[in-house]
């Protein structure tokens, strides 16, 4: 089962910063927190992960609140291309199908014009 | 750069009919290797993971079984396929021993039985 819980979907203005949430009450010490991304009929995308600092790329932002129970995914500048389900996932560092990455149902964003 | 190749793009198998998908990885050796599903309109499931040739271990009950004649080759095959296989096939492979990366997705295999 997945760890995480997060809202089914969101909408966002093109151009503004799109901040998708993820609750992870449960998490250990020693899990990971990941962001991959789903645009329609393609597969997964990886976009970020972090374990207890804030993290930052080229195509977002993971923010860790200090007691790690929850994280949001900030894209900066959301443009149409980035419509796709969000999923976070927690996934430990461990051997064997505990540290198998495990897809929960995501956060469809839709970034309308 | 390592890269993920998945076929075919699309498929329409019969009821009954035998099924193969092949998945490789270029630019890397001793990946882990998976095989996803997505039903329609649902979530990504795992079915079956590899972290060496002939290692296989399968996370759901089903019809399908899964093979790794190579290092870098990922086989997922059923005998007779359901209606309720249907669905896009997503391989993917993750770096062995290095458990903070994630996984590279291939571009998928959309199957339709009929």
């Amino acid at each position: 089962d997945a760890k995480t819980t997060q809202p089914p979907s969101m909408d966002c203005a093109e151009g503004r910063a799109a901040n998708l949430p993820c609750n992870h009450s449960t998490i250990s010490g020693n899990e990971y927190v990941y962001w991959y991304r789903q645009i329609h009929s393609q597969g997964p995308q990886y976009i970020i992960h972090g374990l207890k600092n804030n993290e930052t790329n080229e195509m977002a932002s993971l923010i860790i609140t200090e007691d790690r129970k929850s994280s949001t995914l900030i894209l900066p500048h959301a443009t149409l291309r980035d419509t796709a389900v969000y999923y976070c996932i927690v996934r430990g560092n461990y051997g064997g199908s505990q540290g198998n990455l495990i897809f929960g149902k995501g956060t469809k964003l839709s970034v309308k014009p | 750069s390592q890269t993920i190749h998945q076929w075919p793009a699309t498929l329409v198998q019969p009821v009954g009919s035998p099924l193969s998908l092949e998945c490789t990885v270029e630019g890397t050796s001793n990946p882990n290797l998976y095989w996803y599903r997505q039903a329609a309109g649902r979530g990504l499931q795992l079915l079956f993971y590899s972290v060496g040739i002939g290692q296989i271990s399968s996370e759901v009950p089903q019809n399908l079984s899964a093979s790794r004649p190579q290092d870098r080759q990922f086989i997922l095959s059923s005998k007779k396929l359901l209606l309720s296989d249907s669905g896009f096939y997503l391989c993917a492979w993750s770096w062995r021993g290095r458990l903070a990366y994630g996984y590279t997705f291939g571009s998928g295999t959309r199957l339709t039985v009929v």
